[in-house]
């Protein structure tokens, strides 16, 4: 238990569905991160948030959109995703996005039909 | 931009060492990290190295050349529970993104 939850743990979605990804850290963090992990390939950092405002947007596409309410809540909302969004997405957590050791989540397994 | 190589298998006995390489090419560098993640599990902080040397901590240990963009982390007294995959991360000094490598799956066999 590293103090950062993610729900749903699984999610079948077909490509037109809309679908929301929460993430929640017990840590009192400042930085929250959304990663997409896929088979034998390395993290990709999608956003990062720090003291809830997004710094990072690392080129992914406007399918996905992220929102930070508060230090504590990461939200990745989905629509009209492709089969090749089909990955493990995981959140981390850091005391700032200057942090070197981040919590990670237990992620959320997506797949889209 | 930031690369990292390691290999992808590491296969050991109960009992071994085995060392994971990681060589880095970075636009800058604050420090090298490692993580273990098992399968189905979320990632975990294991290291980070900032400085040339070797940090130990417990079995692992973690060693950082700045001037060979190489790091390695070494893992002893392997036990059946140490099967996971290892990854290796770089810090972009300019905007704190978290570089990852793809990962060595090591494998600990009886």
């Amino acid at each position: 238990e590293t103090g950062v939850t993610q729900t749903p743990r699984h999610l079948v979605m077909g490509m037109t569905n809309k679908k929301s990804l929460k993430c929640e850290q017990h840590l009192g963090h400042n930085a929250m991160y959304w990663y997409k992990q896929s088979a034998k390939k390395p993290l990709e950092l999608m956003f990062v948030y720090n003291f809830k405002e997004q710094t990072e947007n690392n080129s992914v596409p406007s399918r996905f959109s992220p929102e930070c309410p508060n230090s504590s809540h990461l939200f990745l909302h989905l629509h009209t995703l492709q089969p090749e969004d089909s990955a493990l997405y995981l959140c981390a957590s850091s005391q700032g996005a200057e942090s070197d050791e981040q919590f990670f989540g237990p992620g959320t397994r997506l797949t889209v039909l | 931009g930031q690369s990292l190589e390691q290999p992808s298998e590491v296969t050991a006995v109960e009992g071994a060492i085995v060392q994971i390489n990681c060589t880095y090419q970075t636009s800058g560098f604050y420090g090298l990290s490692w993580y273990q993640q098992h399968d189905g599990g979320a990632p975990t902080f294991l290291s980070y190295n900032a400085l040339d040397g070797l940090e130990e901590t417990g079995r692992f240990s973690s060693f950082l050349s700045r001037s060979d963009s190489y790091g390695y982390l070494l893992l002893q007294e392997l036990q059946m529970k140490d099967s996971a995959s290892y990854f290796c991360a770089v810090r972009d000094p300019n905007d704190y993104k978290l570089s990852f490598g793809a990962g060595t799956t090591v494998t600990v066999r009886a």
